[in-house]
């Protein structure tokens, strides 16, 4: 099983700054998400294959990495990306999620 | 509009079954991949079973396998988990999600149904 692990498992950002999210793998993989979870509803895609945007989300959400090192970056932060945060394995079943990082208000 | 309920979570005493179901609209359901995913109360996301198009392939969780099957029926546009042997520790949220725009990936879930696992 790839256990992913993320870091850290809270972040303290104020609105309009940028929060740098780190997603580590036990193993290399090349298909890699990051979910958001808001308080209260399912997950939501925002990146997959590391770096692609799923439809529909804003630009200031990018992801980078590889192998086994994984970043998931929001500029100027929003009220609304105030959230949890789950990076994703789909290379080997089963299927991994990391813990997840809270995004807190600063 | 894609739009995916589930339904069938409630209280259910250890070692019992329960069966969730969910409705798929808005899309050609027999075309994508389906998968539950579970989050027990204050906890993160846990995959826990897929299904190919044709229900052919089916993959899951240990924790689960032997336990809980997943099913589908094309002709209705419904997705099933039928859970056997509960134990407390399954006890979660259950989302139904459709597959996404990459392996794996999921672009679509339900609202999710609550799954009790107490005496």
């Amino acid at each position: 099983e790839i256990v992913m692990t993320q870091s850290p498992a809270t972040l303290s950002v104020s609105p309009g700054e940028k929060a740098t999210l780190s997603c580590r793998a036990s193993q290399s993989v090349t298909n890699l998400a990051w979910y958001q979870q808001r308080p209260g509803q399912p997950p939501r895609l925002l990146i997959y294959g590391a770096s692609t945007r799923a439809t529909g989300i804003p630009a200031r959400f990018s992801g980078s990495g590889s192998g086994t090192e994984f970043t998931l970056s929001i500029s100027s932060l929003q009220s609304e990306d105030f959230a949890v945060y789950y990076c994703h394995q789909s290379n080997n079943w089963p299927y991994t999620f990391g813990q997840g990082t809270k995004l807190e208000i600063k | 509009e894609v739009q995916l309920v589930e339904s069938g979570g409630g209280l259910v005493q250890p070692g019992g079954p329960l069966r969730l179901s969910c409705a798929a609209s808005g899309f050609i359901f027999a075309n994508y991949w389906m998968s539950w995913v579970r989050q027990a109360p204050g906890k993160g996301l846990e995959w826990v079973a897929s299904i190919k198009e044709d229900g052919r392939d089916k993959y899951y969780v240990d924790s689960v396998k032997g336990r809980f099957t997943i099913s589908r029926d094309n002709t209705k546009n419904s997705l099933s988990l039928q859970m056997n042997s509960l134990r407390a520790e399954d006890t979660a949220v259950y989302y139904c999600a459709r597959a996404g725009p990459a392996p794996g990936t999921r672009d679509y879930w339900g609202q999710g149904t609550l799954v009790t696992v107490s005496s």
